[in-house]
């Protein structure tokens, strides 16, 4: 069965520096996600990203974030100068193409633990 | 945008019990609810999702009653088993006309099954 992947698990990184973070969507999907999940809060949407710009982003999304299909098959988010409250999970997850008002089911990866020292 | 407020927060059931969980949502103008399931160091995966156009969604032991006029929908576990164990969340789409797909989530319910 086809599965959303995500590089690496688990990051740790000191404040300031930038990070990557790595996921590779279901391959015939066209819509993708990140999403993050603070230690014991609920999953908050960040940003999404359809015909290779982004389509809808947070608040949370600020110029601090970005995100990038850099080839056919990966998409990442990139964090310029990390800080304390960035410390999450991320998930990324993707999904096919909505048509018109009808909800695509979105695919979730494993997450990557990013923990700012 | 849309906001769902779900409660409880934490539930424990015994074994073969029945689990339900519940949530609350603002616009009626959305009209796909799905409930995620999320084990320890996993992503959440998609368990059940309901359209209002029902007032009721069953999948061999999870059933979600949606409850329109009150904006309000739960899930139920019947039989509920050890396995059954993790955290669930409400969802609903954050745009109207789940534009670009997205969703909002609720905080989360976290379920322990006793044996």
């Amino acid at each position: 069965e086809p599965e959303v992947t995500q590089t690496p698990s688990h990051q740790v990184t000191q404040m300031g520096q930038e990070v990557i973070l790595r996921c590779v969507p279901i391959s015939n999907h066209l819509y993708f996600y990140w999403y993050r999940q603070i230690l014991g809060q609920k999953v908050e949407f960040l940003v999404s990203f359809y015909n290779n710009e982004i389509s809808e982003k947070s608040e949370i999304f600020d110029d601090q974030f970005s995100v990038e299909r850099p080839d056919g098959s990966n998409f990442t988010l990139k964090i310029r100068s990390t800080k304390l409250e960035d410390s999450a999970m991320y998930f990324c997850a993707s999904s096919e193409a909505p048509s018109g008002s009808s909800y695509n089911e979105q695919f979730f990866g494993p997450g990557t633990r990013l923990t700012v020292l | 945008q849309q906001q769902v407020k779900q409660s409880p927060q934490s539930l424990i059931v015994q074994k073969g019990g029945i689990s339900i969980i519940n949530c609350a949502y603002e616009n009626t103008a959305f009209d796909y609810f799905p409930w995620y399931q999320q084990f320890p160091g996993k992503g959440p995966a998609l368990l059940i999702a309901i359209r209002p156009d029902v007032s009721e969604k069953k999948e061999g032991r999870f059933t979600i009653s949606f409850n329109k006029s009150a904006k309000q929908f739960s899930l139920h576990i019947m039989d509920s088993q050890p396995g059954d164990s993790a955290t669930y969340f409400c969802a609903a789409p954050l745009l109207p006309n789940n534009a670009g797909n997205m969703l909002t989530f609720g905080g989360g319910t976290r379920l322990m099954v006793k044996p």
